[in-house]
């Protein structure tokens, strides 16, 4: 079953606006952590945003934002102000923390965005 | 600085060869991990090390083996039962911890392709 989904293949923002990416997720663990990661074309994994569980507040880092609603199991990832370096591939991924055996991340599909100057 | 050191960078691979990636990391992590990305798709993972002399199969280990004799190097062998091995290939470090508050740190990947 699919445990991470990203309904947008892909979305353009004009530079300078923000942005929301979509992620929604499925799980029975009481207690887990979500993540965004970017991936330019270069390949690398980059680590942009952590969201815990049971943090009350949700989390931001820089022009990055996560608008958790949990009883939604939705974790949106917010780009405000794009800037043209932010076109790449986004992934959103969950750890569980007692349903699983060793340090295990899922990973959504992604959701490719494209900035338009 | 610490991080994750894949090569080569870019590999070509013949009908019925084996071909060895590399994955070295200087972070001290316990936990290591191999993802095949296909083009447009996200990761799937093939395995995975939580300790040294350790390692499991992860949802498509076919064609795929590791070993893990240092805590440093995490070698993944795409063997010639491996039909379709084009692909990118990443390798992932953690400290193993499942409560951490920090995801993965990956290395810049290594792009299979058969010739």
């Amino acid at each position: 079953a699919q445990k991470i989904t990203q309904t947008q293949p892909g979305m353009f923002v004009q530079e300078k606006e923000a942005v929301t990416l979509d992620c929604t997720y499925d799980t029975s663990d009481p207690s887990y952590g979500l993540f965004w990661y970017k991936q330019p074309s270069s390949g690398e994994m980059i680590f942009l945003i952590y969201q815990g569980s049971y943090d009350q507040q949700n989390a931001t880092e820089g022009r990055y934002s996560l608008n958790f609603q949990k009883a939604r199991k939705s974790a949106n990832l917010v780009i405000s102000a794009s800037q043209l370096g932010d076109s790449a591939m986004y992934f959103c991924a969950m750890r569980e923390i007692y349903k699983t055996s060793y340090d295990k991340v899922i990973f959504g599909p992604g959701t490719s965005l494209s900035v338009i100057p | 600085d610490g991080g994750i050191t894949q090569s080569p960078k870019y590999l070509f691979r013949k009908e019925g060869q084996n071909v060895t990636l590399s994955c070295e990391q200087n972070l001290n992590h316990d936990a290591m991990y191999w993802y095949r990305q296909d083009p447009g798709q996200g990761l799937r993972l093939i395995y995975y090390s939580q300790i040294v002399n350790d390692f499991q199969k992860g949802d498509i280990a076919e064609g795929y083996s590791v070993s893990r004799e240092k805590k440093e190097s995490f070698p993944l062998t795409v063997t010639s039962a491996q039909k379709n091995p084009t692909a990118f290939y990443l390798c992932a470090s953690s400290i193993g911890a499942r409560g951490a508050s920090y995801g993965y740190t990956f290395g810049s990947g290594t792009r299979l392709t058969v010739v």
